[in-house]
């Protein structure tokens, strides 16, 4: 079935530097787009979302961008900190669907000091 | 204002026992979600309730699985007659209306072990 994925496991990235995650989409009805970041032991945190009428969409320290043309969706996060390591889940749903939201199968960041 | 709260945690079960999973929603919200997640996975949908009903039940399994979200009280995840391929995550969220993109808001989980 459609789904969505991510091209890279894991990602180690230097204290300080920008990190930037990778998700490809299938599924061309999908129209909005979330990231949600999972600590240890927690349930995802929502950290940003996308509608496909957008390209770009900036927040605290996090932009997401997204790519139609390739379904590509990526998340980047500037001046990567310690507490930044969590493993980062996009997942797709159609604005106008009520329920489920599809997740990828994550990308685990760590932060080396 | 709270976030959404599941209870308990962690449940220890033997296979053949049930297992209730309960998740209150954010306050003003209406509308539940049920979540599993194994190990190193991604949360794959299971079902999704409003109050006193059930909408989209499409990813959960036809038996032993039960879901419900009472007019009063909390929304409950029923497994009966647990196995060891149960073990997994359960994550409740919950949204305040009807639309895809309105933010689901997760809980912290429970963590099911069958022995």
């Amino acid at each position: 079935g459609e789904s969505v994925g991510l091209h890279l496991p894991t990602l180690s990235v230097q204290e300080g530097d920008n990190s930037i995650i990778n998700c490809a989409y299938s599924n061309s009805a999908s129209d909005y787009f979330i990231w949600y970041k999972q600590e240890s032991g927690k349930g995802p945190q929502f950290i940003i979302d996308i509608r496909s009428n957008m390209d770009k969409r900036q927040g605290q320290r996090v932009t997401v961008l997204l790519n139609k043309t390739v379904k590509h969706l990526s998340l980047q996060i500037a001046a990567t900190q310690p507490g930044d390591s969590a493993v980062y889940f996009c997942a797709e749903n159609k604005a106008s669907s009520a329920s489920k939201i599809i997740f990828g199968s994550g990308t685990r960041l760590s932060i080396r000091p | 204002n709270a976030g959404v709260m599941q209870n308990p945690r962690h449940l220890v079960r033997r296979r053949g026992q049930e297992a209730r999973l309960r998740c209150s929603p954010m306050k003003g919200h209406s509308h539940v979600y049920w979540y599993r997640q194994l190990p190193e996975e991604g949360l794959k949908f299971m079902v999704y309730l409003q109050k006193e009903n059930i909408i989209d039940e499409s990813g959960m399994p036809k038996e032993r699985f039960s879901a419900e979200f009472p007019k009063e009280g909390p929304s409950i995840l029923r497994i009966q007659q647990v196995v060891r391929g149960d073990s997994a995550a359960y994550f409740c969220a919950s949204s305040r209306k009807t639309s895809g993109e309105e933010t689901q808001y997760f809980g912290p989980g429970t963590r099911l072990l069958v022995l």
